[in-house]
């Protein structure tokens, strides 16, 4: 089963340029999301969507775009790369957004911005 | 909102040792309570899971009681072995929320 794939695993930007992460699912999951790891803060949610064509902010949604054409897709855009967005980004789905559902991850892209 | 505090480490300890990781959480409701695994270069794994207060979630050696009174859910493992050297996140969810993470906990474990 390929559960929860993210593209790219590595990528460097330059300042100003922009670039879309790619997340796609087979478990026909209804609720995906993105989420940012730094170093001491864990993970915090980007953005979130609980259905095709439905998508919300979370707790860091500056500086970041998506959007849900179909339940498998949820890509993660950014529009104009600065260094404070330098971090490991994880795609990440679930069956329902309702307490007790099990969250799968993808393996992580890691971006760095110079 | 809700939050999730656990000690943030690094932890070391030789291998066969007791482990004990704390986690303490603050929520409205009644949220399920994860614990996930990170090995190195890798997302994130469900390690275990439970729903209700009382609950005892438990895999590969690793356990967790979900104490509402107290409002913690310590990981626990009675020996650990050298391939246990992960992070280690405390979560939790509730109806209609967003999962919400702790900042982990980094294990080491020594030959």
């Amino acid at each position: 089963n390929a559960g929860v794939t993210q593209t790219p695993k590595f990528q460097v930007l330059k300042t100003g340029q922009s670039m879309t992460l790619q997340c796609a699912q087979d478990m026909n999951h209804e609720y995906m999301s993105w989420y940012r790891q730094d170093p001491g803060m864990g993970l915090r949610l980007i953005h979130y969507s609980v259905g095709a064509g439905i998508t919300d902010q979370g707790e860091v949604p500056n500086g970041y775009n998506v959007s849900r054409s179909t339940t498998e897709d949820f890509p993660l855009r950014l529009l104009s790369a600065a260094p404070s967005q330098t971090s490991v980004y994880f795609c990440a789905s679930s069956y329902q957004q309702t307490s007790g559902n099990t969250i799968y991850f993808g393996e992580g892209s890691w971006l760095t911005v110079v | 909102g809700d939050s999730v505090t656990q000690m943030e480490g690094p932890v070391t300890l030789s291998e066969e040792a007791f482990l004990t990781i704390n986690c303490t959480y603050t929520a409205t409701g009644y949220p399920s309570l994860f614990w996930y695994v990170q090995y190195p270069g890798e997302g994130l794994q469900l390690l275990l899971k439970a729903t209700k207060a009382d609950d005892k979630g438990s895999n590969k050696g690793f356990e967790a009681t979900y104490r509402k009174e107290t409002t913690s859910f310590h990981l626990e493992k009675g020996s650990v072995q050298v391939s246990d050297s992960a992070v280690y996140f405390c979560a939790l969810v509730g109806d209609g929320q967003n999962f919400v993470f702790g900042p982990g906990t980094r294990l080491s474990v020594l030959p």
